[in-house]
């Protein structure tokens, strides 16, 4: 049962040009969500995140939209760069009813992103 | 001047042994997890503990088992290693447990092969 999907194995972009990553989720319960990126043989690093009060947060780059009645959220670099190949992981939270979210995240299987020069 | 990191980064063992694997951070953070990527490649939470106590036990084998010694580190011992144990280990630490929003510093990962 895996509640955070990303269903593109991979996508290849050529440099310069936009990025889109998505993200879907089924629990309803989740209310904050991540992205993170992970070279090889690293550990994976935060990128971005968003709270389910909002619907789009940028960094640069980086623009993570949320849709809530979609469940989906899609993380936008534009441009993009050779140095953003890399896989990227969308992760999900949610808070319980004392507003602690113990720091459980979880994450989809990632989307293997190419940046062609 | 490694923030968190994991030993050993391979280990390849026969099933049935015993083996542990190390983490440490010097981040001063007060919560470490550990992660299992399996061969579909999704990161699933195993563990978390909030100086030194445990705070999520998700459904893993008894046959692991973490410890930690102290805030800044988080073992985890496997007993009677099986097939299935292989994967790569991940360890990370966050600022607090209470939020979500002080995101998690990953370590390289233990990339795990049983034979």
């Amino acid at each position: 049962d895996q509640q955070v999907k990303q269903n593109s194995p991979s996508l290849s972009v050529q440099e310069g040009r936009i990025s889109i990553l998505n993200c879907d989720y089924t629990n309803s319960m989740f209310d904050y969500f991540l992205w993170y990126k992970k070279y090889p043989a690293e550990g994976p690093t935060f990128l971005i995140s968003i709270s389910s009060i909002k619907d789009k947060n940028e960094d640069g780059r980086f623009t993570v939209f949320l849709n809530k009645s979609a469940k989906h959220l899609s993380l936008h670099i534009v441009p993009s760069q050779p140095g953003d190949s890399a896989v990227y992981f969308c992760a999900a939270s949610y808070s319980n009813a004392g507003g602690t979210s113990y720091g459980k995240l979880t994450f989809g299987q990632g989307t293997i992103l190419t940046v062609h020069p | 001047d490694t923030a968190v990191s994991q030993t050993p980064k391979y280990l390849v063992t026969q099933m049935g042994n015993d083996k542990s694997i190390k983490c440490e951070q010097n981040l001063g953070h007060d919560t470490m997890y550990w992660y299992k990527q399996d061969s579909k490649k999704f990161l699933k939470i195993m563990f978390s503990y909030n100086n030194k106590e445990l705070i999520i036990n998700e459904t893993v084998p008894n046959r692991f088992s973490p410890k930690s010694p102290d805030k800044a580190h988080l073992n985890l011992h496997i007993n009677s290693l099986e097939l299935g144990d292989s994967a790569v280990y991940f360890c990370a630490s966050s600022l607090t447990h209470v939020t979500s929003e002080y995101e998690q510093y990953f370590g390289p990962g233990t990339r795990l092969t049983v034979t």
